[in-house]
């Protein structure tokens, strides 16, 4: 298995670009989510999916949009690209978080830099 | 989510034991102990978690308290690459939409 993959790796976007950041898992796994982390911030839950189809908001949505049209696909895109969404995004994907305890594994990471 | 208190840093020589302790002072009796590592750049990663037995797995050993409110993470031969932040998280199973609540955990240097 390749596990959680994310792409690209690194991307710099000037203010109001969009994009969209890649995160894909081969695990068959029904829970996915997207963090961001920022110094002495921690992570923070941006978006997450508990299916195929079902998406919603975690602690820090504004600015960014997800969909989930297949179990393996999470993407996450910036509609308008603001310095402030500088960060690392990590996405993450578990068995179903309310099917158990399950652990979370989490891809590795896009640095975004936003000019 | 019960709070976390975690040293901000700890160190360790190679090929010893590596304990790193987290009080929950409040944690509730269906909230779980997990504990996930960040190495430099890297997203984090799953170690071990426990409700309230000892539990071991091939990574590390985690013992918790009787009472629950503190718990200890236990690399039993630290290598190099073991160098990490390590997070101990406490949180409510079946639970979707919830955050992990990473804080700012304990960062393990270990030397040769």
């Amino acid at each position: 298995n390749a596990g959680v993959t994310q792409t690209p790796k690194f991307q710099v976007l000037k203010t109001g670009q969009s994009m969209t950041l890649q995160c894909a898992q081969d695990m068959n796994h029904e829970y996915m989510s997207w963090y961001r982390q920022d110094p002495g911030m921690g992570l923070r839950l941006i978006h997450y999916s508990v299916g195929a189809g079902i998406t919603d908001q975690g602690e820090v949505p504004n600015g960014y949009n997800v969909s989930r049209s297949t179990t393996e696909d999470f993407p996450l895109r910036l509609l308008s690209a603001a310095p402030s969404q500088t960060s690392v995004y990590f996405c993450a994907s578990s068995y179903s978080e309310t099917g158990g305890t399950y652990e979370q594994y989490f891809g590795p990471g896009t640095r975004l830099t936003v000019t | 989510d019960a709070k976390t208190t975690q040293p901000p840093s700890m160190d360790c020589a190679e090929g010893r034991a590596a304990n790193l302790p987290c009080n929950h002072s409040t944690i509730s009796g269906n909230e779980y102990v997990y504990w996930y590592r960040q190495i430099h750049s890297q997203g984090p990663q799953y170690i071990i978690h426990g409700l309230k037995n000892n539990e071991t797995n091939e990574m590390a050993s985690l013992i918790i308290t009787e009472d629950r409110k503190s718990s200890t993470l236990i690399l039993p031969h630290a290598t190099l690459r073991d160098t990490a932040v390590y997070y101990c998280i406490v949180r409510v199973a079946r639970q979707a939409g919830t955050a992990l609540i990473f804080g700012k955990g304990t960062t393990l240097s270990v030397s040769s």
